[in-house]
């Protein structure tokens, strides 16, 4: 299995809602990311998960809030978005080879395409 | 921080023709990936290149990166269609704090004309 499962495809959300987006990987690996991506950019950097811990925070603010239950999932939690966090939402996944040689092959889900009104 | 530079942004070029994108990183690089995505889909990884003046090629594909580990580049051979797409560079810092983290360049979209 070398997929990543991202649930829902598409979400529709007010700015008052709560919602949650779901990650799954069964590859084993051990850091897990949200990457957010706008139309014609390249994916941004929000959260890494190392070892079921959050490692880096790129500054994302407090109205994303990610959650790493076990190895094998990742959530990130929404509340009070703007129109402007309008985006497709990626998950990754990479293996455990980590440390001073950087990164490996990550794995990314279809993503979320989030829409807020 | 890191910052990684790629251009061009848009190539447009009729079937057959080579292609080439360029990667440029403000710091050296521990390695360096190559993703693409389709229209209306996520990266997928490519390759990566890990040691300083590597050459790898996939088919038509030729991947290289600098001797100072700052630069790569991709080069397409005889474009076909299905290879339309936004490619992108994504390097990863050499130790330091940037552990786990990868910076994508900012992408080249590749239309090709049939």
């Amino acid at each position: 299995d070398t997929e990543v499962t991202q649930t829902p495809k598409h979400l529709v959300m007010g700015m008052t809602n709560k919602k949650s987006l779901k990650c799954e990987q069964h590859m084993g690996h051990r850091a897990m990311y949200w990457y957010k991506q706008k139309a014609k950019k390249p994916p941004e950097l929000m959260f890494v998960y190392s070892y079921e811990k959050l490692s880096i925070n790129e500054s994302v603010p407090s109205r994303f809030s990610p959650e790493c239950p076990n190895s094998s999932l990742l959530n990130l939690h929404l509340h009070a978005l703007q129109p402007e966090d309008s985006a497709l939402y990626l998950c990754a996944s990479s293996g455990k080879e980590t440390g001073p040689m950087g990164v490996t092959e990550a794995f990314f889900g279809q993503g979320t395409r989030l829409t807020v009104v | 921080g890191q910052q990684v530079m790629q251009i061009p942004q848009y190539q447009h070029v009729q079937e057959g023709e080579d292609f080439t994108t360029y990667c440029n990183s403000s710091t050296t690089l521990s390695n360096i990936q190559w993703y693409k995505q389709r229209p209306g889909g996520h990266p997928v990884f490519l390759i990566q290149l890990v040691k300083s003046g590597e050459v790898k090629k996939q088919k038509r594909l030729t991947f290289q990166f600098g001797e100072a580990k700052k630069n790569s580049s991709l080069h397409i051979t005889a474009t076909q269609t299905t290879d339309v797409g936004t490619y992108f560079c994504a390097g990863s810092d050499a130790g330091g704090t940037s552990y786990g983290k990868l910076t994508f360049g900012q992408g080249t979209i590749l239309t090709v004309h049939p």
